[in-house]
């Protein structure tokens, strides 16, 4: 079965600088997607980035970005220039056919 | 920009009584789901439901959860007899066909007591 894992329960980064939050997954699959969502202390699960497998260029969006390496199955999430709206509880989340299978989260704090 | 819509936000619930949580997926979206999160713990998938019959569901979803498109627009998840471990967070998603992420709901709280 397919599981993601994250090794980083809390993390921190000051405001302005850059943090990378890891992920690794395990499959049998060679086409998949791969997802982070944030989740702010209001709890709505909020779609960040993704990335579909067979492409070799790693997703960006705005200050965010990720570093897929498909052999080693790890989808680390970068966040540059953080922001104190960024403070929330990260997933990583795999999608296995039609419904996604969540890391059990990494809670970014953010210092001033 | 549209939305799935999740009503109520917060439910109080005794135990053993049934409860009913509501949801408007995107208009055009035709791939509905229902996950939850326990507080503190990692979000779990609870079941899929595609073309009025449930595509898959997960261990959780047992015979006290049934779910239902009543309607062209609403998509429900009903737990027949609350127990104390089903207060959680319920998150609704709903997906375009052919898309590749699911939108979520802001999520309904669910406290039994």
């Amino acid at each position: 079965a397919q599981t993601v894992t994250q090794s980083q329960p809390e993390m921190s980064v000051q405001e302005a600088e850059t943090v990378t939050l890891s992920c690794t997954y395990d499959t049998s699959e060679s086409d998949y997607y791969l997802f982070w969502y944030k989740q702010p202390p209001s709890r709505q699960m909020i779609l960040v980035i993704r990335q579909e497998a067979y492409k070799q260029q790693n997703a960006t969006e705005n200050r965010f970005s990720v570093n897929f390496q498909k052999a080693a199955k790890s989808f680390s999430l970068k966040i540059s220039d953080s922001q104190l709206g960024d403070a929330a509880m990260y997933f990583c989340a795999y999608r296995d056919f039609d419904k996604l299978i969540f890391g059990t989260g990494t809670r970014l704090q953010v210092f001033p | 920009e549209p939305e799935v819509t999740q009503t109520p936000s917060h439910q109080v619930t005794q135990m053993g009584q049934e409860v009913i949580l509501r949801c408007v997926p995107i208009s055009n979206h035709l791939y509905f789901y229902w996950y939850r999160q326990i507080l503190g713990q990692k979000v779990e998938f609870l079941v899929s439901f595609y073309n009025n019959e449930i595509s898959e569901k997960s261990e959780i979803f047992d015979d006290q959860f049934s779910v239902e498109r009543p309607d062209g627009s609403n998509f429900t998840l009903k737990i027949r007899s609350t127990k104390l471990e089903d207060s959680a967070m319920y998150f609704c998603a709903s997906r375009l066909p052919g898309g590749t992420e699911a939108f979520f709901g802001q999520g309904t709280r669910l406290t039994v007591v």
